[in-house]
C-alpha cells in the first residue's frame, strides 16, 4: 500500500517559518519526481513546487519563489518543504503528491494544515 | 497561467441518473509531443483529491467505468453514466500541458 504521510503543519505568525515533511512508503521513492500542492477555500487547488528524482531540479510557483525551498532525502524516502517569510495568503492545507500526468499512478497524502495568523 | 473554467459549479443529481461536467481551458492543451494532459480529480468530503482520468480519457486503476472523459483542444467533459451515492464530492479538471499545472474551480456534485 502506498502511503504519503505529511507532518509539520501548524499555526505560525506572519513572517515566520515552518518546515513540512512527507514520508513516503510503498513505492520506490527515488524513481519519481515529487511535488507539493496546496488547497484553500478561496483559491482552490494550487501547485506549489516540484523536485526531480535526484533533487537536482526544483521548480516553484511564482507566489512562493524565493520564500519556499523543496528538498528530498532519498535515503529516508522523505520530501520536505521549508517555508520562510510566511504570509496570511499561504494559509492552506498542504499536500505531498507523487505527481503524474500519464499512466503512472498519482498519489496524494492526507494533507497538513498551515495557518499563518497573528 | 492557463485558466481552467468549469461548469456548472454546483450539480444536484438524482441517484442512477447521468451527470456531466464541462471544463474549458484558456489555451489549447495539446502539448508538443501530441498528447493532451488533461486530468480529472474527485475529492470526497474530508478526503484528499484522487485522480480519476488522465490524458483526457484514460481511467486510473480502480476507477469505475461509469466515469468517462472526452474532449480535445480547449473543451473537455467528464461524464458519470449513472450517479451513485459514493460519487458525492467535488470534481476538478487539471491541465499539465503548460507550466504551471492549473486546476478548475471545482464542481460540487450532490444528491437531490
Amino acid at each position: 500500500e502506498v502511503q504519503l504521510l505529511e507532518s509539520g503543519g501548524g499555526l505560525v505568525q506572519p513572517g515566520g517559518s515552518l518546515r513540512l515533511s512527507c514520508v513516503v512508503s510503498g513505492i520506490t521513492f527515488n524513481n519519481y519526481a515529487m511535488a507539493w500542492f496546496r488547497q484553500t477555500p478561496g483559491k482552490g487547488l494550487e501547485w506549489v513546487s516540484s523536485i526531480s528524482q535526484n533533487g537536482d531540479s526544483t521548480y516553484y510557483a511564482d507566489s512562493v519563489k524565493d520564500r519556499f525551498t523543496i528538498s528530498r532525502d532519498n535515503s529516508k524516502n522523505t520530501l520536505s518543504l521549508q517555508m520562510n517569510s510566511l504570509r496570511a495568503e499561504d494559509t492552506a492545507v498542504y499536500y505531498c503528491v507523487k505527481d503524474s500526468l500519464g499512466p503512472s499512478p498519482n498519489y496524494w497524502g492526507q494533507g497538513t494544515l498551515v495557518t499563518v495568523s497573528s | 497561467d492557463v485558466v481552467m473554467t468549469q461548469s456548472p459549479l454546483s450539480l444536484p443529481v438524482t441517484l442512477g441518473q447521468p451527470a456531466s461536467i464541462t471544463c474549458r481551458s484558456s489555451q489549447s492543451l495539446v502539448y508538443s509531443d501530441g498528447d493532451t494532459y488533461l486530468n480529472w480529480f474527485q475529492q470526497r468530503p474530508g478526503q484528499s483529491p484522487r485522480r480519476l482520468i488522465y490524458k483526457v480519457s484514460n481511467r486510473d486503476a480502480g476507477v469505475p467505468d461509469r466515469f468517462s472523459g472526452s474532449g480535445s483542444g480547449t473543451d473537455f467533459t467528464l461524464k458519470i453514466s449513472r450517479v451513485e451515492a459514493e460519487d458525492v464530492g467535488v470534481f476538478y479538471c487539471m491541465q499539465g500541458s503548460h507550466w504551471p499545472e492549473t486546476f478548475g474551480q471545482g464542481t460540487k456534485v450532490e444528491i437531490k
